[in-house]
């Protein structure tokens, strides 16, 4: 079983609508979580990362965290043209010291 | 943010050659990384380091070797590059707590 799972893409939205992106992870023991953003061609930028259950937002971004399910999830409200990325969800694991595992990333295009 | 820089950015090289790619950071961060990802892929951790003189291999096997002689450079180097080494090569450092930022990466193709 892959560590990280992302739900597979492409996801398509309209401009200004919630964009919805979802990863699970197989180490029932991580304490740490992250989204990252990647545009074509560049590197992965950290949008958020959340370690404790339940929501965090950060303007039009919203983490969200249930540790007994072993879901991680992302929200973009008011989705923008320029949110048109790749998400990748990342984890620490128990035990892994510091090192971050990836999921495979969610393309997300907004429409104009 | 973290202020990590590498280089070069772009390489085109031909096989058979003696590549390293650079990684620092001029912060003192302890702990550092290099990923590779291939266009489209998903990203594979390679290397880490906890700090001067100390490396691990990652995930993924690479024939890469890395060193970390100082605290702020943690270069990665290809003893002898092949077409198979074509991929963008990503340098990562923990700024503090468990937040972990990249560099702008560098993109090598082997000819």
């Amino acid at each position: 079983q892959k560590e990280v799972e992302q739900n597979s893409g492409p996801l398509s939205v309209p401009e200004g609508a919630i964009a919805s992106l979802n990863c699970t992870y197989s180490d029932r023991g991580s304490q740490s979580f992250f989204w990252y953003r990647q545009y074509s061609g560049k590197s992965p930028e950290l949008i958020m990362f959340i370690y404790s259950n339940g929501d965090k937002e950060d303007g039009r971004f919203t983490a969200q965290l249930n540790k007994a399910s072993q879901y991680v999830s992302l929200l973009i409200r008011d989705s923008q043209p320029s949110d048109s990325a790749t998400y990748l969800c990342a984890v620490i694991g128990e035990g892994s010291n510091y090192k971050l595992t990836f999921g495979k990333g969610t393309l997300l295009t907004v429409n104009p | 943010e973290a202020d990590i820089y590498q280089t070069p950015r772009y390489l085109v090289i031909g096989t058979g050659k003696k590549i390293t790619l650079e990684c620092s950071q001029t912060m003192g961060h302890d702990k550092m990384y290099w990923y590779q990802q291939d266009p489209g892929m998903e990203l594979h951790l390679i290397h880490y380091s906890y700090g001067v003189n100390s490396t691990e291999k990652g995930d993924l096997s690479s024939e890469s070797t890395v060193s970390r002689i100082r605290t702020e450079h943690f270069p990665l180097t290809l003893e002898s590059a092949r077409p198979s080494h074509t991929s963008q090569y990503l340098c990562a450092s923990r700024v503090g707590g468990n937040t972990i930022y990249f560099g702008e990466g560098s993109w090598l193709t082997v000819v």
